[in-house]
C-alpha cells in the first residue's frame, strides 16, 4: 500500500528565512503528487502538483517543489517565508489508476516576526 | 473562481443522531470524495463517487455511512448514527477528468 511520510511535524522558522519541507513517498510507480495547505479554520488549498515531465515545479503563492525519483521525494520550497505562509502544510499521492488521495501527518510552519 | 462549498460548518450531534453532511461540487466536476481528519491526525480517505455510484470507499465507510447525489447537485455523506469516534472535520472534494481534487472548507462534526 502506498504511503507518505513527512518527518517534520513542526517547524519554525523566520520571516524572510527560507523554508523547506520534506516528503517522502513508497509507491512502486510514480504517483501523482500534490502539496496542499490548511490555514487555521480553512479547507485545504492546492498549492501545487507533480504528474510527469519537468521534476521542479512551481506553485502559488511563491511555492515550488522538486521530484525526485531516486530519493521517492517531492519536497516543497520557499525561499522567503511572509507570515501568512504560518499554516499546516500537507503532501499527498494518487495512484495514476486510482483517484483517491493518501496524504501525509502533515507538517505545521510557525514564522517568527 | 469556483468554489466547492459545504454545509453546515460546525455540527454537534448526540451519539446515535442521523447527520447528513452536504457538499456543492463545482458545476463541471464529476467525480467526488468524502475525507475526514480526526483532531491531531492525518487526513483519511472515505469514498469516492462517480456517475451516481461508489468507485471506491475505504474499511472506515462502514455501513453506518451513506452517499448520494440526490438532486443532481448537491452531494451528501449521511451518517446513520454516529457514535463518539466520528467527531472529527469531514472535507468535500471533486474533480474533473484532470486528476485535481478540490476541496470544500470542511464541516466540523461534534459527537457528545
Amino acid at each position: 500500500a502506498q504511503s507518505v511520510t513527512q518527518p517534520d511535524i513542526h517547524i519554525t522558522v523566520s520571516e524572510g528565512a527560507s523554508l523547506e519541507l520534506r516528503c517522502n513517498y513508497s509507491y512502486g510507480a510514480t504517483p501523482y503528487l500534490f502539496w496542499y495547505v490548511q490555514s487555521p479554520g480553512q479547507g485545504l488549498q492546492l498549492l501545487l502538483k507533480y504528474f510527469s515531465g519537468d521534476t521542479l515545479v512551481q506553485g502559488i503563492k511563491g511555492f515550488e517543489a522538486e521530484f525526485k525519483r531516486s530519493q521517492s521525494s517531492f519536497n516543497l520550497r520557499k525561499p522567503s517565508v511572509h507570515w501568512s505562509d504560518a499554516a499546516e502544510y500537507f503532501c499527498a499521492v494518487r495512484q495514476a489508476a486510482g483517484n483517491k488521495l493518501t496524504f501525509g501527518g502533515g507538517t505545521r510552519v510557525l514564522v517568527k516576526p | 473562481e469556483p468554489e466547492v462549498t459545504q454545509t453546515p460548518s460546525h455540527q454537534v450531534t448526540q451519539m446515535g443522531q442521523e447527520v447528513i453532511l452536504r457538499c456543492v461540487p463545482i458545476s463541471n466536476h464529476l467525480y467526488f470524495y468524502w475525507y475526514r481528519q480526526i483532531l491531531g491526525q492525518k487526513v483519511e480517505f472515505l469514498v469516492s463517487f462517480y456517475n451516481n455510484e461508489i468507485s471506491e470507499k475505504s474499511e472506515i465507510f462502514d455501513d453506518q455511512f451513506s452517499v448520494e447525489r440526490p438532486d443532481g447537485s448537491n452531494f451528501t455523506l449521511k451518517i446513520r448514527s454516529t457514535k463518539l469516534e466520528d467527531s472529527a472535520m469531514y472535507f468535500c472534494a471533486t474533480m474533473t477528468g484532470e486528476e485535481t481534487q478540490y476541496f470544500g472548507p470542511g464541516t466540523r462534526l461534534l459527537v457528545l
